[in-house]
């Protein structure tokens, strides 16, 4: 399977807007792009999905382009306890199996 | 009931020991998932279970056994383990089959294998 990455860490400062990116150049055709944030010791939290465009819901927006390599996160005006381990989850292809699998992680630290 | 209740919340065992991973879910998924999770890196699929049959196994050593006795339930039976399997272990469940990305996970068994 073609890895799918994201940056490994990212810093911000509360009230600013944050953008993480997901590669995911091997994505399945009929498959959602579904973002997660996950707290240590605790497991994945469903922030967002969408298929392609932009979608909207009330903590998150999820832009993805027409070719469905990749995907941005964006968390508006972040607070500390946005401070967290992001990933997003794709399915790919590999040879004539499907299997969903996670990105690399990005691990946001928001600062005061 | 939005929750996937995973028990224990910690297991220590011995490389000789028997022991089993626990998952409950009453949202009316039919997909369940038991991933593994080392300490900073994402979760890896281990199993998947859609509509109580075995759909995918990737390639998970035999010394973890998965079963579904029915749709709400997940266990994972542990035997013979060694100390590299020391892990988070997340059980998903997912409404319908294994296409959605959309996963509720449990907050996860801490396994420590001395």
């Amino acid at each position: 399977l073609a890895k799918i990455t994201q940056p490994i860490s990212m810093d911000s400062y509360e009230g600013q807007e944050v953008n993480i990116t997901c590669s995911h150049n091997n994505i399945a055709t009929n498959d959602y792009i579904t973002w997660y944030q996950q707290f240590p010791s605790q497991g994945p939290r469903f922030i967002i999905q969408g298929y392609k465009t932009k979608v909207t819901n009330e903590v998150a927006s999820l832009f993805i382009p027409a070719d469905r390599k990749s995907s941005t996160l964006s968390l508006p005006r972040v607070s500390l306890s946005d401070t967290a381990v992001y990933y997003c989850l794709v399915g790919e292809y590999s040879g004539s199996a499907r299997q969903l699998t996670f990105g690399s992680g990005t691990q946001l630290t928001v600062l005061p | 009931d939005t929750e996937v209740t995973q028990t224990p919340k910690h297991l220590v065992m011995g490389m000789t020991n028997k022991k089993s991973l626990k998952c409950e879910q009453h949202m009316g998924h039919r997909a369940m998932y038991w991933y593994k999770q080392k300490a900073k890196k994402p979760p890896e699929l281990m199993f998947v279970y859609s509509y109580e049959k075995l759909s995918i196994n990737e390639s998970v050593p035999s010394r973890f056994s998965p079963e579904c006795p029915n749709s709400s339930l997940l266990n994972l039976h542990l035997h013979a383990l060694q100390p590299e399997d020391s892990a988070l272990y997340l059980c998903a469940s997912s409404f319908g089959g294994t296409n959605t990305g959309e996963l509720f996970f449990g907050e996860g068994s801490r396994l420590t294998v001395l």
